[in-house]
């Protein structure tokens, strides 16, 4: 069965610190990526998203993500991290017809 | 003006009532879905909807009908609630998957 993992539940890192969360994913084809932050209370929002092509995709807020074939993985990314970055943040692959599936999250705490 | 908007944003009732929660749509795609959070923020596809034809029914309960006026339009009603369709529902809207899901902010349905 296809299925998105996101090993770390729960990250803490320093305003100002560099910041990396782990996306892996199980299918038989590259599926299509993406990653959702959820601030509290707030619905989700598209960070970015991968297809195909350049495997180091750009998104908003200054996250950016890159895709490993031989790993299966989709990591976020963001070298300078802002208090307002903490959230929740989801990995989540669609393939076909399929509708998007989520990772469990990863829990990002921003200290000064 | 709001891209896909749900109503309540919460909602507080007893079990065994039943309940409607709105979803609208002002993007013009033709698919929409219902996705439900559970308090460990698990995010599961409940129903989707292509041009108000039910597509995906993810072993949901029969006591949650999914109702689509239109292609805009994506209501969930819940009969007899119980304790644990406590969650937060979420509305989504998707036109094509390249461009992926925008989604509604959210209903905090809270069944005591």
């Amino acid at each position: 069965a296809q299925s998105v993992t996101q090993p770390d539940i729960h990250i803490t890192v320093s305003e100002g610190a560099s910041l990396e969360l782990r996306c892996n994913y199980s299918y038989g084809a590259t599926p299509y990526l993406f990653w959702y932050v959820q601030s509290p209370g707030q619905g989700l929002q598209l960070l970015l998203k991968y297809f195909s092509g350049d495997t180091l995709v750009q998104g908003i807020k200054g996250f950016e993500a890159e895709f490993k074939r031989s790993q299966s993985s989709f990591n976020l990314r963001k070298p300078s991290v802002h208090w307002s970055d903490a959230a929740e943040y989801f990995c989540a692959v669609v393939r076909g017809n399929t509708p998007l599936v989520f990772g469990k999250g990863t829990r990002l705490s921003v200290i000064a | 003006d709001t891209a896909v908007s749900q109503t309540p944003k919460y909602l507080v009732t007893q079990m065994g009532n039943d309940k409607s929660i709105k979803c609208e749509q002002n993007l013009g795609h033709d698919t929409m879905y219902w996705y439900k959070q559970d308090s460990k923020k698990f995010l599961k596809i409940m129903f989707s909807y292509n041009n108000k034809e039910l597509i995906i029914n993810e072993t949901v309960p029969n006591r949650f009908s999914p109702k689509s006026p239109d292609k805009a339009h994506l209501n969930l009603h819940i009969n007899s609630l119980e304790l644990g369709d406590s969650a937060v529902y979420f509305c989504a809207s998707s036109q094509a998957v390249v461009v992926g899901y925008t989604f509604g902010s959210g209903t905090r349905l809270t069944v005591v």
